[in-house]
């Protein structure tokens, strides 16, 4: 069992630029979430999907936008890097709200 | 929005101790969960706890769900190498307008000292 991927591991961007992060679980759970990883601020979440066909924001959504391709894929895109977006992502997800999720390995980004 | 906070930030200990931590709010969850995370991986999830009053162990681990709903405690009993890493507590209640998903203390680093 896979469980969460997540694609690419490392980044490393120039402010400005775009990239999507990938995530897939094959777990057929119905909720995803993005979080990301900052030293000592926890996790935070940007954006989750109770449902396929559904987004919505979390608590630090601002320079990020995401999709839910179907009910297996959640990508969390970046229009355009700024420094301050420099940090770990994660990808999670779960059947039901509430339940403990379940995390992929994360996607390392750097941002100059 | 809601904030657990989440003590001590950082244990060092020696191989074989017992070890406690705990998360507060000043807001009620409906599920409590604690997770393990070692360097360069996703957190892992130790115990979930979704009754106030609960107690639940997972080998050497023990976690309860406080009775008030507004904290969890994790304690490891006598205490190992690889236990080493960050351990998290995560907070979750149905919201009806707000944003969803689980809440995370800012975690305890754990350090083995043999």
């Amino acid at each position: 069992n896979a469980g969460v991927t997540q694609t690419p591991k490392f980044q490393v961007l120039k402010t400005g630029q775009s990239m999507t992060l990938q995530c897939a679980q094959d777990m057929n759970h119905n909720s995803m979430y993005w979080y990301r990883q900052d030293p000592g601020m926890g996790l935070r979440l940007i954006y989750y999907s109770a449902s396929e066909g559904t987004t919505d924001k979390g608590e630090v959504p601002n320079g990020y936008n995401v999709s839910r391709l179907n009910k297996r894929e959640f990508s969390l895109r970046l229009e355009s890097a700024a420094p301050s977006q420099t940090s770990v992502y994660f990808c999670a997800s779960c059947f039901d709200r509430g339940q403990g999720y379940t995390f992929g390995s994360g996607t390392r980004l750097t941002v100059v | 929005g809601q904030q657990l906070n989440q003590s001590p930030q950082s244990m060092f200990i020696q191989e074989g101790e017992d070890v406690s931590m705990n998360c507060t709010s000043s807001s009620i969850f409906n599920t409590w969960l604690w997770y393990k995370q070692d360097p360069g991986e996703g957190p892992v999830l130790l115990i979930a706890l979704y009754k106030a009053g609960e107690l639940t162990s997972n080998g050497r681990l023990t976690a309860q769900f406080g009775i008030t709903r507004k904290d969890s405690f994790l304690n490891i009993s006598a205490s190992i190498p690889s236990d080493v890493g960050i351990y998290f507590c995560a907070g979750h209640i149905y919201s009806g307008g707000g944003a969803d998903g689980l809440t995370f203390g800012k975690g305890t680093h754990l350090i083995i000292q043999p």
